[in-house]
């Protein structure tokens, strides 16, 4: 059972432009959430968090935005760089990080 | 700033062998996180350490597994007997317990066993 899922295994944007990264999740005892960004032959590496208790966090070109009616999360990055191109995973913890699949996100000059 | 170390990066081993894969947090790190990444089942945590004693040992496949963390700047993870499904990356992971969801990755091993 997928308990955090994302959808699009790969997103295309142009340089300059908005990306929107997105993840569901079905576990209501998730409380906090994460997003890693993944280049090849590394290992993840930490970008941005939010608390259950927030609906939204920013830092920087990067925001965390966080549905939990509709339990879903997503990342945007704005403006969006050629150095972003990765793989992005989505985390959810309830006391241990369950991830996503992850989504390979290339920004094109 | 030395990050989470982690050896060997690649291991090539037959079916039926030892295999034991090393990690070395980042310094004054108390939580230490092992994780396998797969095409068929992503990236799942295996076990993890709080100030050296194993807290959650649930994704540990099977008794095949052990992992151990003799000190705080160490930590072990052992596959005996090896067997090809066993192939993937194994990242090992540190954080804070204070922000422990914010976790450090190494590099990871790339495990094949053929």
């Amino acid at each position: 059972d997928q308990q955090v899922k994302q959808n699009s295994p790969s997103l295309s944007v142009q340089e300059g432009r908005i990306s929107i990264l997105n993840c569901d999740y079905t576990n209501s005892m998730f409380d906090y959430f994460l997003w890693y960004k993944k280049y090849p032959a590394e290992g993840p590496t930490f970008l941005i968090s939010i608390s259950s208790i927030k609906d939204k966090n920013e830092d920087g070109r990067f925001t965390v935005f966080l549905n939990k009616s509709a339990k879903h999360l997503s990342l945007h990055i704005v403006p969006s760089q050629p150095g972003d191109s990765a793989v992005y995973f989505c985390a959810a913890s309830d006391s241990r990080l369950t991830f996503g699949e992850g989504t390979q996100l290339t920004v094109n000059p | 700033d030395a990050g989470v170390i982690q050896s060997p990066r690649h291991e090539v081993t037959e079916m039926g062998q030892e295999v034991t894969l090393r990690c070395k947090p980042i310094s004054g790190h108390n939580s230490l996180f092992w994780y396998r990444q797969t095409m068929m089942r992503g990236l799942e945590l295996l076990i993890y350490f709080n100030n050296n004693v194993p807290i959650d040992d649930s994704g540990m496949p099977e008794d095949r597994f052990s992992a151990k963390m003799p000190n705080a700047s160490f930590s072990t993870l052992k596959i005996q007997p090896s067997e090809p499904r066993d192939s993937a990356v194994y990242f090992c992971a540190s954080s804070f317990s204070g922000r422990f969801h914010e976790q450090y990755f190494g590099p990871g091993t790339r495990l094949t066993v053929t």
